[in-house]
């Protein structure tokens, strides 16, 4: 069975610094992984998606994630934060292969100071 | 384009009292839909979705329940809230092809005192 686990409910960064966002999965076939962010009170909105085109997925905002099967991981990272980035962000997985059924993580409220 | 609603944006009910939440979508046609709550700490917990007309799959025993009346409309409902009910709820869209991408709607709070 697919699942993700997020790593950390809770990152603070400063401005300018860099964001990471760990996502471990766990999946019996090939995984297709997503990064999702939702800002307070709204729907969520797709950052990034990994469909086994290229490892290195760019999103919108800025943010970038790296497929790694080895470590089972597809973190999100960004390199200098900004404070439009406070949000929480959510990673899922396909249940299964070839559906659009996602299983998501528990979520990892970002915090950004000035 | 496409646009997904849903009301009301937030809602108190007592305990045991019915529930209904309404989503419709949009600029699209034969969507696939869901239902997903999401709770403090717990991420999205996928409730029920619909592939069609009528066509509802339940992914969690509760008591919730939804029906597809129409091809773009979504109703989340209950017959006695429970105060476990509470939470956000979300409805998401998406196509049919593989891997389309769910759109979600802006949510629901329900809060059941």
């Amino acid at each position: 069975a697919q699942s993700v686990t997020q790593l950390g409910s809770h990152v603070s960064v400063s401005e300018g610094a860099l964001v990471l966002l760990r996502c471990n999965y766990s999946s019996s076939v090939p995984p297709y992984l997503f990064w999702y962010v939702q800002y307070p009170n709204q729907g969520l909105q797709l950052l990034l998606k990994y469909t086994s085109a290229a490892t290195l997925v760019k999103g919108i905002n800025g943010f970038e994630a790296e497929f790694k099967k080895s470590e089972t991981s597809f973190h999100l990272t960004k390199p200098s934060a900004h404070m439009s980035d406070a949000a929480e962000y959510f990673c899922a997985v396909t249940r299964s292969y070839n559906t659009d059924k996602l299983i998501f993580g528990t979520g990892t409220r970002l915090q950004v100071f000035p | 384009s496409q646009t997904i609603h849903q009301w009301p944006a937030t809602l108190v009910q007592p305990v045991g009292s019915p529930l209904s939440l309404e989503c419709t979508v949009e600029g699209t046609s034969n969507p696939n839909l869901y239902w997903y709550r999401q709770a403090a700490g717990r991420g999205l917990q996928l409730l029920f979705y619909s592939v069609g007309i009528g066509q509802i799959s339940s992914e969690v025993p509760q008591n919730l329940s939804a029906s597809r009346p129409q091809d773009r409309q979504f109703i989340l409902s209950s017959k006695k809230l429970l105060l476990s009910d509470s939470g956000f709820y979300l409805c998401a869209w998406s196509g049919t092809g593989v891997l389309d991408e769910q759109y979600f709607g802006p949510g629901t709070r329900l809060t059941v005192t």
